[in-house]
């Protein structure tokens, strides 16, 4: 059973550029979500896609945008890169089978972006 | 409003000590459900435990043990003969009991140094 990836590993980009950073889910999984972790901080949610539909959103602006692919793996796109959005990116990857009870989340090693 | 807490923001401990964690989550629910996850210096998240709040039996797993006593919404989480690799931050992250696929909320963690 394969973990969750991510990619790049590093990110280094200037302000006002535009990123785009992916994720392969574990097999078997049908929903992504992406969270920001600044220093220090713990992680904050960014938003979650459930079968290429966005199923929820975080306190973020629209031009942090993704996708989910028919094979579940994901992209997370970042536009007019601001100096505040250096931070590390993580995917995460469930199983959702339309069931009250929260299920655990499996996270991959994350996409460092510093911005410049 | 419901809030987690994890008020120690540093533990810093002598190889082969016990270390307790500790995760308080105010809430008016009355069950919930509260995850642990270890976060080393490579970055990955990995998941340690799901527990609810109607079970107070201790879990052991190993070195691991966790707690959980509803009077005071504590759920801490002991490291016996604690290691140099048990060194990360661990967070804990509540979820209510019929939150199904909604994101993790994390405290903002605890940085454990185990010195050799």
């Amino acid at each position: 059973e394969t973990g969750v990836t991510q990619s790049p590993t590093h990110l280094i980009k200037t302000r006002g550029q535009q990123v785009t950073l992916r994720c392969s889910s574990q097999s078997g999984h049908n929903t992504v979500s992406w969270y920001q972790q600044a220093l220090g901080q713990g992680p904050q949610f960014i938003f979650q896609y459930y079968r290429e539909e966005e199923n929820g959103r975080g306190n973020f602006p629209p031009r942090f945008s993704g996708l989910q692919f028919p094979n579940y793996s994901s992209e997370l796109n970042v536009n007019a890169l601001e100096l505040d959005d250096s931070a590390l990116y993580l995917c995460a990857s469930s199983l959702w089978i339309r069931s009250l009870i929260p299920y655990e989340q499996y996270f991959g090693p994350g996409t460092r972006l510093t911005v410049t | 409003a419901q809030k987690v807490t994890q008020a120690q923001t540093e533990i810093s401990v002598v190889e082969k000590e016990d270390v307790t964690l500790d995760c308080v989550y105010e809430t008016r629910d009355t069950t919930y459900y509260l995850f642990w996850y270890k976060q080393p210096p490579s970055g990955e998240l990995v998941f340690l435990i799901r527990r609810n709040s109607f079970d107070e039996q201790n879990e052991i797993s190993g070195r691991y043990s966790w707690n959980f006593q509803k009077s005071t919404s504590s759920f801490n989480f002991t490291i016996t003969a604690s290691q140099v690799v048990d060194s990360a931050v661990y967070f804990c992250a509540p979820a209510p009991w019929n939150s199904g696929n909604t994101p993790l909320v994390f405290g903002k963690g605890t940085r454990l140094s185990v010195i050799a």
